[in-house]
């Protein structure tokens, strides 16, 4: 199993343009989660799926959208660029049943850089 | 609101010491505890994890111990090496929910040759 794949790598964007990051995992988790990380601070939920066709917000929601049409994937969608999006961005999953009470698995990060 | 706390932002041994990292969590409702490794450039890797029902748990070379009691969470690694250089941090899940998992900002443990 290839795990969580996240692409790009890297990206600079400029301030107003868009773009999508990709997220994709083969263990046919149900559920899928994006992460950013800013120095210095713990991961902050953007949005979260339980499983296909069901998305909501985590903490942090606001200039980003999410879709979620299959199992696999789960990319997150930026929208207006803005140099507060700065940071890097982790893509996580992990299966539904063990009460609840099962690791997230994460994939490399996309390191954004918006000037 | 919740939080999850880690003691040292930096912490350096001796390769072939023991290390202990620590952890403090704010809710007491938290049930699920998972230690994380990340090193430069990569994700977030699971290293072991406990259920609020346990006090320890051990995996290879690890061993992580849960004080419900006083909200502390420690990551004990045996023998470190080299390669355990990383920055190490904490997550706790809340009960209710799917997804409310609280993340610790992490400690950078440095392996002294």
């Amino acid at each position: 199993n290839a795990g969580v794949t996240q692409t790009p790598k890297f990206r600079i964007l400029k301030i107003g343009q868009s773009m999508t990051l990709q997220c994709t995992q083969d263990m046919n988790h149900n559920y899928m989660y994006w992460y950013r990380q800013d120095p210095g601070m713990g991961l902050k939920l953007i949005y979260y799926s339980v499983g296909a066709g069901i998305t909501d917000k985590g903490e942090v929601p606001n200039g980003y959208n999410v879709s979620r049409s299959t199992t696999e994937d789960f990319p997150l969608r930026l929208e207006l660029a803005a140099p507060s999006q700065t940071s890097v961005y982790f893509c996580a999953s992990r299966p539904s049943g063990h009460n609840n009470n099962s690791p997230l698995h994460f994939g490399n990060g996309t390191r954004l850089t918006v000037t | 609101g919740e939080s999850v706390g880690l003691h040292l932002p930096t912490l350096s041994v001796q390769e072939g010491d023991n290390s202990i990292i620590n952890c403090a969590y704010s809710n007491s409702a938290s049930d699920y505890f998972i230690w994380y490794k990340q090193e430069s450039g990569k994700g977030p890797q699971f290293i072991i994890d406990i259920r609020s029902n346990m006090d320890k748990r051990q995996g290879q070379r690890v061993t992580v111990l849960l004080n419900k009691t006083v909200k502390h969470l420690s990551l004990q690694i045996a023998a470190t090496q080299p390669g355990d250089s990383a920055v190490y941090f904490c997550a706790a899940k809340l009960p209710s929910g799917t997804y409310k998992y609280i993340f610790g900002t992490g400690t950078r443990l440095k392996v002294l040759a």
